[in-house]
């Protein structure tokens, strides 16, 4: 089983819909949980960054952490086109090391 | 405040050869980690530098090196190149301290492509 379970996608919304992206994890030790966004040609994008469980809202971002299913969320509200892009999950724990997902393919149709 | 830099953005290099990518991070950002991404594998941590020493390293052959140098900046050398080792190389800074801070700001990029 690989440490981070990312859904490549492509998804495809149209605009003004919330979008739900997810990763699923395996290593109970994890304890910091971050979303980055990554356009086409650029480095990734630091959008959110939540320490243990709990829900951080930031603009149209809304991420949620559920330590005890292993699971966190991310879910932009209105789309935009702009907002398409490839979406990172990455975590880590007590080691520092951080461990990303593959990465999902957002479209956002206008 | 300038951004993350990486040089060269694009390098076409044969099986055998070896390579040296350069990052300088964000001025007084005395962190820099290297990550290699690849359609397959994603994004993977290469190692970490702070103050000119290897903090971290991730679980990749010993032909992948790196260093620092006083003024933060880094390089990053992969000796014996195979073709896997195609991939986008990033680089990514932060303003860390004693922990490992998750606000990192990455660069552009250099694409390796080995042939």
């Amino acid at each position: 089983q690989k440490e981070v379970e990312q859904d490549p996608g492509p998804l495809s919304v149209p605009e003004g819909a919330i979008v739900s992206l997810n990763c699923t994890y395996s290593n109970s030790a994890f304890q910091y949980f971050m979303w980055y966004r990554q356009y086409s040609r650029k480095g990734p994008e630091l959008l959110m960054y939540t320490y243990s469980s709990g829900n951080k809202e930031d603009g149209r971002f809304t991420a949620q952490v559920d330590k005890s299913s292993k699971y966190i969320s991310l879910f932009i509200r209105d789309s935009q086109p702009s907002d398409s892009a490839t979406y990172l999950c990455a975590m880590s724990g007590r080691d520092d090391k951080i461990i990303f997902g593959k990465g999902t393919r957002l479209h956002i149709l206008p | 405040k300038a951004g993350v830099t990486q040089t060269p953005r694009y390098l076409i290099k044969t099986r055998g050869q070896q390579v040296t990518l350069s990052c300088s991070p964000i001025s007084g950002h005395r962190s820099v980690s290297w990550y290699q991404q690849t359609p397959g594998q994603g994004l993977q941590f290469l190692f970490e530098y702070f103050s000119e020493t290897q903090r971290n390293k991730g679980n990749f052959p010993g032909r992948f090196s790196g260093r620092q140098f006083s003024n933060s900046r880094s390089e990053m050398n992969v000796s014996t190149l195979e073709l896997g080792d195609s991939a986008l190389y990033l680089c990514a800074s932060s303003s860390t301290g004693r922990d490992l801070s998750y606000e990192q700001y990455f660069g552009p990029g250099t694409r390796l492509t080995v042939t």
